[in-house]
């Protein structure tokens, strides 16, 4: 059965550096998604992604995070300047058109030193 | 407003005993359901889905749940419990309409040997 997979597993990044948490989709699906997940807490929404844009973002996605799908394979998620408390699991997620569960990566740990 | 609540934030019980994993959505309409499961360290597995055939929705694990439209329910049920089921439970709503999903903010399920 194809799966959502994402890379690297783990990220230890300086604060301050640029880091970037690709994904690829399963191959078919048409709606993208980037979640986190702070240690001990809530999944919290960051963006979705449908036709080639930003189609719903939270108040945490800010000018430091932006996503791109470059090359119809891959979906990237980007933070600019990274803080400490960017530190979580981010996990990615995909979808078919129509009704239509999302499909989840096993997640990539951030750390952030 | 839409949302999805689960009421408990943790739920105990005996291995082999029922399990009951409480979840109620608002919406002016009514949405597509799903429940996930969260194991340490691992992304999100669908365990299953409701999209407006059967009330009843059979999944993976012996888990099930029960639509009830009347209660705005979708609680997720277990006639008994194994160890193995200890984790993180999500029910995550697909508003049909505009396709906005929510996520409940997650049951922590601990089975007592």
């Amino acid at each position: 059965e194809p799966e959502v997979t994402q890379t690297p597993s783990h990220q230890v990044t300086q604060m301050g550096q640029e880091v970037i948490l690709r994904c690829v989709p399963i191959s078919n699906h048409l709606y993208f998604y980037w979640y986190r997940q702070i240690l001990g807490q809530k999944v919290e929404f960051l963006v979705s992604f449908y036709n080639n844009e930003i189609s719903e973002k939270s108040e945490i996605f800010d000018d430091q995070f932006s996503v791109e799908r470059p090359d119809g394979s891959n979906f990237t998620l980007k933070i600019r300047s990274t803080k400490l408390e960017d530190s979580a699991m981010y996990f990615c997620a995909s979808r078919r058109q129509g009704i239509q569960p999302q499909h989840f990566g096993d997640g990539t740990r951030l750390s952030i030193l | 407003a839409q949302s999805v609540t689960q009421l408990d934030s943790h739920v105990s019980v005996s291995e082999g005993t029922p399990v009951l994993l409480r979840c109620n959505y608002s919406s002016s309409y009514s949405p597509s359901l799903f429940w996930y499961v969260q194991h340490p360290n691992k992304g999100l597995q669908l365990l299953l889905k409701y999209t407006s055939a059967a009330t009843l929705v059979k999944g993976i694990n012996g888990f099930e749940a029960e639509f009830k439209k009347s209660e705005t329910s979708f609680h997720l049920t277990k006639p008994s419990a194994h160890m193995s089921d200890a984790a993180e439970y999500f029910c995550v709503a697909l508003m049909n309409r505009d396709d906005k999903i929510i996520f409940g903010k997650g049951t922590r399920l601990h089975i007592l040997p």
